[in-house]
Order: C-alpha cells, then sequence, then structure tokens
C-alpha cells in the first residue's frame, strides 16, 4: 500500500526564502509528526498532531517555523525567511492511533532544504 | 529520560548475523524499546519493538535482557542492502509520542 509520501524531494531556497513543504500521510493515520534531521545527526522530533489539532509543537525552533494540518489529513511545514541554519532533511512520520508508545511511526522519504 | 547508549559504528559480513548492542540501564515501567534503521537518503523505517519478551518478526529479532537493561537487535543472514544507520529508542511513558533518535549505530555489511 502507499507510505507517506512528501514534497518536494529537494528544494533549495535563497536566504530569506519562505519555503512550504507537504507531508501526504497513509490515509486513515491520525497521528502526523515532523521531524528534522541534520546531517550526520539523528531525526529530532518538530511537532505532533492528532488529526487537525496540533497537541505539541514544543521542537519547532524559532517562530518562523509554522505546521498546520486543516483538515487533519495532508500536512504542509512553512518556513518563513529561510536562514542557513534551517538546512537540514525534513521528514514527515504517521501513525495510526494517538501516538501512544505501542503506536509505530511510519516515516517518509523526506525534504531535503538547503538554504544559500 | 531513559536513554541509551549503541556503538557508534560496526561492520559485519555478508551473510552472517549481525548482533546490535544497545544499553538503556534507566528504562523503567512500561517503557517500550523500539529499533528504527534509517538507509542512505531515506527516512527511518521501522524494524521491531518489544516490552520485556523476546520478539521476532521476519526483519529481525530483538532480546531484551531480564532487567531490562540493554538489549540486542539480531539481524540473521545480513546482506548489503542492511548497510544503514540503526536507532535503539525508548519510548517514555509521557513523552510516547516523540521518538528520541540519538546517533544510532552505522551498520557496514562487507561482501
Amino acid at each position: 500500500g502507499a507510505g507517506v509520501s512528501q514534497s518536494p524531494r529537494y528544494k533549495v531556497a535563497k536566504r530569506g526564502q519562505d519555503v512550504a513543504l507537504r507531508c501526504d500521510p497513509i490515509s486513515g493515520h491520525v497521528s502526523l509528526f515532523w521531524y528534522q534531521q541534520a546531517l550526520g545527526q539523528g531525526p529530532e522530533f518538530l511537532t505532533y498532531f492528532q488529526n487537525e489539532a496540533q497537541l505539541d509543537k514544543s521542537g519547532l525552533p524559532s517562530d518562523r517555523f509554522f505546521a498546520e494540518r486543516p483538515e487533519g489529513s495532508v500536512s504542509t511545514l512553512k518556513i518563513q525567511r529561510t536562514q542557513q541554519e534551517d538546512s537540514a532533511v525534513y521528514l514527515c512520520a504517521s501513525s495510526l492511533s494517538g501516538g501512544g508508545r505501542t503506536d509505530t511511526q511510519y516515516f517518509g522519504p523526506g525534504t531535503r532544504l538547503t538554504v544559500l | 529520560d531513559a536513554k541509551t547508549t549503541q556503538p557508534t559504528s560496526m561492520d559485519c559480513a555478508e551473510g552472517r548475523a549481525a548482533n546490535l548492542p544497545c544499553n538503556h540501564s534507566t528504562i523503567s515501567g512500561n517503557e517500550y524499546v523500539y529499533w528504527y534503521r534509517q538507509i542512505h537518503s531515506q527516512g527511518p523505517q521501522y524494524i521491531i519493538h518489544g516490552l520485556k519478551n523476546n520478539e521476532t518478526n521476519e526483519m529481525a529479532s530483538l532480546i531484551i535482557t531480564e532487567d531490562r537493561k540493554s538489549s540486542t537487535l539480531i539481524l540473521p543472514h545480513a546482506t548489503l542492502r542492511d548497510t544503514a544507520v540503526y536507532y535503539c529508542i525508548v519510548r517514555v511513558r509521557g513523552n510516547d509520542y516523540k521518538l528520541s533518535f540519538g546517533a544510532g549505530t552505522t551498520v557496514t555489511v562487507r561482501a
């Protein structure tokens, strides 16, 4: 079956530009997560949605980062006024139910953002 | 939070079993041990998880010590496609939804 998809796979932005990264979770999955992975490091949690509700955004590094999931399915991570330190792979994951510790997260391939 | 400690890297021979250790000495209560792997340029892939008992699926086996302070992921017949970074993660009560990946173990399978 279809897994988590993300688009674009690669994005190059000039410093100061706004970008929008899209995530299509597995159909029917309630929970959706965004992670940021810097080069050579493990993914770091950014934010978590249960349906359309954003229950945790504690990992967003600054107020330039904004995520939404208006209809409880597709999600968009928006970064305003991009900076070079925003360069990373942005991973989206979804899980079937409420995100508890027995709920497996399935990841998309990620979007590699490069800010020049 | 329960933290995990893994070796930075390891090599193994194609066709042989790969045994990947993980220490989680502060694990407590109903905290699960999860393993994910990340092949180059892909998103993390779920492998297996367990609580107390040993677990096996089509990808791997997970052996958890009786005191739950450590575990071993076993890839029974490693192939070149198993070359990846392997992450051992403890899912912590109260922050269940956050996967804390750490640095993982870079496993290189050699022909």
